[in-house]
């Protein structure tokens, strides 16, 4: 694709359900990141990929979230008994390595818990 | 601990007038710097990085590791200018895995 696909684009739910998202990074990206961005804590990251590992799951808030990734590629990140605080714009980003390398982000997930 | 301070929420100016955007960091290394910008409904994408030293769309900005800033300017504000601005920064280290730590945003606001 020509850049980075989440989806879905909107996702309303309820409290208490579990909720999946999606990112399909550029192809040829080793390097996978989420972020979150909220109205009270701006973008913060949440865990980041290389290849299907993730080195780094410093950034996600609470063991309701997880993520994965299959063939170096798409990946999931899931939210368990989703809370009205994990209400947000969940944003995925992909570059060929890491550090100081572009990172392409993709038009995000905008959750909302009811 | 790494941190990106951008003190302005909201910056208004007027078409043609000069633009300062702050951006201060915290870092003890040798850290990487980034611009992002959002304009209205499109995604997050890259302005500028302080390795590349180039100016785009008329933006540049500096690395001043004296005074930790980097901060963004444009000497001629345009109304198509008008967007989210995001100072990062990536650390450095073997271990480092290029995740962007983001200052709060300032939102530019270039008035007719």
């Amino acid at each position: 694709g020509a850049g980075v696909s989440q989806s879905p684009s909107n996702k309303v739910t309820e409290k208490g359900k579990d909720v999946e998202l999606r990112c399909d990074p550029i192809s040829g990206h080793t390097a996978l990141y989420w972020y979150r961005q909220s109205l009270g804590q701006g973008l913060e990251f949440l865990i980041y990929f290389q290849g299907n590992s993730a080195p780094d799951k410093s950034g996600l808030p609470s063991d309701r979230f997880s993520a994965e990734r299959t063939g170096g590629s798409v990946s999931t990140l899931t939210i368990q008994r989703t809370q009205q605080e994990d209400s947000a714009v969940y944003l995925c980003a992909s570059s060929f390595l890491m550090r100081g390398d572009i990172q392409y982000f993709g038009a995000g997930t905008r959750l909302s818990v009811l | 601990a790494q941190r990106v301070t951008q003190p302005e929420k909201l910056l208004s100016v007027f078409k043609g007038a000069p633009v300062e955007l702050k951006c201060n960091y915290s870092y003890s290394g040798s850290p990487e710097l980034f611009w992002y910008v959002q304009y209205s409904r499109q995604r997050l994408q890259l302005l500028l990085r302080h390795i590349s030293r180039e100016s785009i769309k008329g933006f540049t900005a500096d690395l001043n590791k004296g005074e930790t800033s980097f901060h963004l300017k444009k000497p001629f504000a345009q109304e198509e200018d008008s967007a989210m601005y995001y100072c990062a920064l990536s650390g450095e280290g073997s271990s480092n895995t290029g995740k962007l730590i983001f200052g709060q945003g300032t939102t530019l606001q270039v008035k007719p």
